[in-house]
């Protein structure tokens, strides 16, 4: 198993533009959240789905986040403008629900530096 | 919130058993316990998790309280690799997200 797949690892843009950070999940794994990492905040939620269902989007920042999940196998967290506030370690997660002996397992994240 | 409390540091020697407490005063009863850790630059990796009794498996051992209000979390023999930060988390279900605190940053010396 290939685990939680994020793209890009990396991420420059410039404050204005659009950004568009992947993932996906593992395969069978019906639920999926997206989580921020920052120094100040450490690990949020912003959103989670389960059967490509967003349950709880009320952890996302701003209108300028959105979040899509078209197919149990890909889901996409977009920010459009960027701002430099945004720069932090976007992860993904997922879980095989509603058992509670499934965990959640983790992508490597998406650093994000918005300049 | 998290509803968990932990100290932000411990160190410990390598080779020796590591213990990381964490405090759940206000657990539910359907709420289990879950540990998680951080290694630098890398996404939260599961350790193990429990309800009320104790659990083991290849990577830590669990010890809950009979009350429920607090736990441990035991690496038996800690190595350099093991520095990292650990989450204790309280969960209801699997549908659920997990909350995040600040965690234990666990320093392990050679």
């Amino acid at each position: 198993d290939a685990g939680v797949i994020q793209s890009p690892r990396h991420e420059v843009t410039e404050m204005g533009q659009e950004v568009t950070l992947r993932c996906k999940p593992i395969s069978g794994h019906n639920s999926l959240f997206w989580y921020r990492q920052t120094m100040m905040r450490g690990l949020e939620l912003l959103i989670y789905f389960n059967n490509n269902v967003p349950i709880d989007d009320s952890g996302m920042p701003e209108d300028r986040f959105s979040a899509k999940m078209p197919n149990a196998s890909f889901s996409t967290l977009k920010i459009q403008p960027s701002e430099p506030r945004d720069s932090a370690v976007y992860f993904c997660a997922s879980s095989l629900a509603p058992s509670v002996n499934s965990p959640l397992h983790f992508g490597n994240g998406t650093r994000l530096t918005v300049t | 919130d998290a509803k968990t409390t932990q100290p932000p540091s411990m160190d410990c020697a390598e080779g020796r058993a590591a213990n990381l407490p964490c405090n759940h005063s206000t657990i539910s009863g359907n709420e289990y316990v879950y540990w998680y850790r951080q290694i630098h630059s890398q996404g939260p990796q599961y350790i193990i998790h429990g309800l009320k009794n104790n659990e083991t498996n290849e990577m830590a051992s669990l010890i809950i309280t009979e009350d429920r209000k607090s736990s441990t979390l035991i690496l038996p023999h800690a190595t350099l690799r093991d520095t990292a930060v650990y989450y204790c988390i309280v969960r209801a279900s699997g549908n659920t997200p997990l909350v995040f605190g600040k965690g234990t940053r666990l320093s392990v010396i050679a």
